[in-house]
């Protein structure tokens, strides 16, 4: 079993759908959480960070985490289709041994929005 | 400003060559790292450097020699490479070593084709 699990899709949504975009995780250690946006052959872009449980809101984005579920999710509230891209979860353990400087990601999720 | 910058962006080079990738931060990360990164698989970790000292490697192959000259920059230097290894080769930067509360920060990743 991977440590992260990350449906990789594809996700196709109508323009101003909501968009939720999950992964769950195995390691009880993992405390901090990211996710990225990484359009076609380009760098990942870090979209939320969070530390704890419980929401967090950006803009159109809304980063979930539930430590006890060890359950993320991110929600994208009136999906535009510029928000087509690959969607990666990341998490990082708070365990200071050998995970220390190591990031664990999901496989991505390939969204498309169509107009 | 939360810009890593990465040069070349695009590199083609035979299996006799040496060449070198270099990143660029300027925003006082303390830690960096190079990953490697195949078409539809999330990043995987290469080499991990902390205060300028190599922290990790992941029993990465020898013709991958990574430098850190100093706490803004991080080179990959490239020799005798096989066409297996291109791929897209993305930097991040984070304050300190991810573990340790800090999100990373990546850049747009050099696309790499040996021939």
């Amino acid at each position: 079993q991977k440590e992260v699990e990350q449906d990789p899709g594809p996700l196709s949504v109508p323009e101003g759908a909501i968009v939720s975009l999950n992964c769950t995780y195995s390691n009880s250690a993992f405390q901090y959480f990211m996710w990225y946006r990484q359009y076609s052959r380009k760098g990942p872009e870090l979209l939320m960070y969070t530390y704890s449980s419980g929401n967090k809101e950006d803009g159109r984005f809304t980063a979930q985490v539930d430590k006890s579920s060890k359950y993320i999710s991110l929600f994208i509230r009136d999906s535009q289709p510029s928000d087509s891209a690959t969607y990666l979860c990341a998490m990082s353990s708070a365990d200071r041994g050998s995970t220390l400087g190591r990031l664990y990601f999901g496989r991505g999720t390939q969204l498309t929005v169509w107009p | 400003d939360t810009e890593v910058t990465q040069t070349p962006k695009h590199l083609v080079m035979g299996m006799t060559n040496k060449k070198s990738l270099k990143c660029e931060q300027h925003m006082g990360h303390r830690a960096m790292y190079w990953y490697k990164q195949k078409a539809k698989k999330p990043p995987e970790l290469m080499f991990v450097y902390s205060y300028e000292k190599l922290s990790i490697n992941e029993s990465v192959p020898s013709r991958f020699s990574p430098e850190c000259p100093n706490s803004s920059l991080l080179n990959l230097h490239l020799h005798a490479l096989q066409p297996e290894d291109s791929a897209l080769y993305l930097c991040a930067s984070s304050h300190r070593l991810v573990g340790a509360n800090t999100e990373a920060f990546f850049g747009q990743g050099t696309r790499l084709t040996v021939v």
